[in-house]
């Protein structure tokens, strides 16, 4: 049962424009959703985060939308750099006790320059 | 600050052998969590230690255990290898357990089965 979702494997955006990568969940009791992005042969790095309490969560060029209504959430990244281009993962949680964090299955952005 | 690190990098077993994978946590993390991501795939939960107790587990069977020290060091056994179990093993430090604390990865070990 895959709980957290992302639907675009790959998703190629030019530098300097927009790139938007979605996500969805089924379990409403995610309560704590995180973006991490991966480059090959490294651990995936945290790149920004949201609480359930808000809709939405900016920091510099990312910022993440979360609508509960609809169980979705985005990462922005704006302007979009080479030094984007990555795996980026999207996790959820609930933000107490030892919950695990649940992962999407990636989606490969890539910056053309 | 040293960050998380993981040995070894690659590893090539045999169906049927036993692993063992090691994890040193980010000075002053307390949290360790193991996750297993399988090619193509997002990491899967396998457990999580909190001061040198098991506290969570994924849906991964019993010839998955686990170990941390008091220096909050940890390892990742598997027995009974199966070549499902080629992956990449990764673990992350935390400063506590709740889903809020920030996780922090190691590059990971390349675990094939053959």
């Amino acid at each position: 049962d895959q709980q957290v979702k992302q639907n675009s494997p790959s998703l190629s955006v030019q530098e300097g424009r927009i790139s938007i990568l979605n996500c969805d969940y089924t379990n409403s009791m995610f309560d704590y959703f995180l973006w991490y992005k991966k480059y090959p042969a490294e651990g995936p790095t945290f790149l920004i985060s949201i609480s359930s309490i808000k809709d939405k969560n900016e920091d510099g060029r990312f910022t993440v939308f979360l609508n509960k209504s609809a169980k979705h959430l985005s990462l922005h990244i704006v302007p979009s750099q080479p030094g984007d281009s990555a795996v980026y993962f999207c996790a959820a949680s609930l933000n107490f006790g030892n919950e695990k964090l649940t992962f999407g299955t990636g989606t490969r952005l890539t910056i053309i320059p | 600050e040293t960050g998380v690190t993981q040995s070894p990098t690659h590893l090539i077993k045999t169906r049927g052998q036993q692993v063992t994978l090691r994890c040193s946590s980010q000075s002053g993390h307390n949290t360790v969590s193991w996750y297993q991501q399988a090619l193509g795939q997002g990491p899967q939960f396998i457990f999580q230690y909190y001061r040198e107790e098991e506290n969570g587990r994924g849906n991964f069977p019993p010839r998955f255990s686990g170990l941390q020290f008091p220096n909050y060091s940890s390892e990742l056994n598997v027995n009974a290898l199966e070549l499902d179990d080629s992956a990449l093993y990764l673990c992350a430090s935390s400063l506590g357990t709740a889903g809020s604390y920030e996780q922090y990865f190691g590059p990971g070990t390349r675990l094939t089965v053959t």
